[in-house]
């Protein structure tokens, strides 16, 4: 079965600093995997998502995400923070055994200090 | 932009009341979620609903719990007998095909509290 594990509930960064959200995977067939983002009393948006091809992918608001198969990892990065980026982030697998529902991670909750 | 449409977005109920959520999906969205967010956890999977049928549900509670997804109207997720464990944010994903790289679209949740 899949599952997502989220290295980090809270994480802390001063605006223009880098930001590094960790996100492992399992998974027994070739994952799709996500990245959703969370605003206070909001639903979730899809930031990026990776399928096939290529391991690097970019999302919206500038955050890009690199599938590593070796590491099972999917991690969630953006160069340069910027306060409105504040926000819980969810890592996120698809299964496809048993309907497709996604599995998500216990989340990240980003604080950005000016 | 009629993105999925949940409501109401706040409901609080006594308990043994039973809580009734709504979810309108996109339009043209065949696929329904039931996801529950407990605080400071992440979200959970209920259930998953195609029109008059239930596909998987295994996230579901065994009891007091039950969700539809009609032919007409919108999805139903059902709550009898509410406790208050059941107080949570509950949120509705639609999709407009079923595959490992379905985009899942969100309403903005119902959260429900129980007193």
């Amino acid at each position: 079965a899949q599952s997502v594990t989220q290295l980090g509930s809270h994480v802390s960064v001063s605006e223009g600093a880098l930001v590094l959200l960790r996100c492992n995977y399992s998974s027994s067939v070739p994952p799709y995997l996500f990245w959703y983002v969370q605003y206070p009393n909001q639903g979730l948006q899809l930031l990026l998502k990776y399928t096939t091809g290529a391991t690097l992918v970019k999302g919206i608001n500038g955050f890009e995400a690199e599938f590593k198969k070796s590491e099972t990892s999917f991690h969630l990065t953006k160069p340069s923070a910027h306060m409105s980026d504040a926000a819980e982030y969810f890592c996120a697998v698809s299964d496809p055994n048993g309907g497709f529902k996604t599995i998500f991670g216990a989340g990240t909750r980003l604080f950005v200090k000016a | 932009n009629a993105g999925v449409m949940q409501n109401p977005r706040h409901l609080v109920r006594r308990r043994g009341q039973e809580a009734r959520l709504r979810c309108s999906p996109v339009k043209g969205h065949s696929h329904v979620y039931w996801y529950r967010q407990l605080p400071e956890e992440g979200l959970k999977f209920m259930v998953y609903l195609q029109k008059e049928n239930i596909i998987d549900e295994s996230g579901m509670p065994k009891e007091r719990f039950s969700a539809e997804f009609p032919k007409e109207g919108p999805s139903i997720l059902r709550i009898q007998q509410v406790v208050r464990g059941d107080s949570a944010a509950y949120f509705c994903a639609s999709s407009p095909v079923v595959g490992y790289d379905a985009e899942a679209f969100f309403g903005q949740g119902t959260r429900l509290t129980v007193v």
